[in-house]
């Protein structure tokens, strides 16, 4: 089933700890994007990518990582963990910066 | 500072109508997005405006008026399963996607 794929679901974490959330898309959308949600606010852009080789910073990218290797993927590293990075993370990835895109299920993130 | 505002939670009743707003200040505009989010789970695509008007799908319409900075989305023949959060995105004029926190709407039988 195409799609857009993200692991793990969900995770406990250390303070501290290094992770890495995956991202996997088999629509050869050029544009990829990770976003957290947290309860009262919006989506927040965390980095981008608009095509394979090139990425970007977002509203909240303080904290984050990203690479973009090829087409499909898209993993965010959270170098070394903090409290306030608990939230569920999203990825998506639309055709073009302006179409539709598409989400993956979340990646609930609880930092203790 | 770029803001999208939308009325934090809405109920309405099975079979009828209703509007959800949504005001934006960007700094340029290159279209709005409506998505749909259960709770629990991915946001989904409902609609793009970037013309001025109504843009019908289904019982789902978008419209949007750029000179007031306004778009409201219209639900009809409403239904216990559309019971969800409404997310208003509007794309600024470096493509990128500013989203507002969500309408959360309730529908009772």
């Amino acid at each position: 089933i195409a799609g857009i794929t993200q692991a793990p679901t969900s995770q406990i974490l250390a303070a501290g700890r290094r992770m890495t959330l995956r991202c996997t898309q088999d629509m050869r959308h050029n544009a990829m994007y990770w976003y957290r949600q947290d309860l009262g606010l919006g989506l927040r852009l965390i980095h981008y990518s608009n095509t394979a080789g090139t990425t970007g910073k977002g509203e909240v990218p303080d904290g984050y990582s990203v690479s973009r290797a090829n087409t499909d993927d898209f993993p965010l590293t959270l170098a070394s963990a903090v409290p306030s990075q608990t939230s569920v993370y999203f990825c998506a990835s639309s055709d073009s910066i302006n179409t539709e895109a598409f989400f993956g299920q979340g990646t609930r993130l609880t930092v203790v | 500072g770029q803001n999208i505002d939308q009325p934090t939670e809405m109920t309405a009743t099975e079979g009828a109508i209703v509007q959800i707003n949504c005001t934006y200040q960007t700094s340029g505009f290159n279209g709005l997005f409506w998505y749909q989010q259960h709770a629990g789970e991915a946001p989904t695509f409902l609609s793009y405006n970037v013309l001025d008007g109504l843009e019908e799908k289904g019982r789902f319409s978008s419209f949007l008026s750029r000179s007031k900075g306004y778009s409201y989305l219209l639900l009809k023949e409403l239904q216990m399963k559309d019971s969800a959060s409404y997310l208003c995105a509007v794309l600024d004029s470096n493509y990128q996607l500013i989203w507002g926190a969500g309408t959360k709407l309730i529908i009772k039988p």
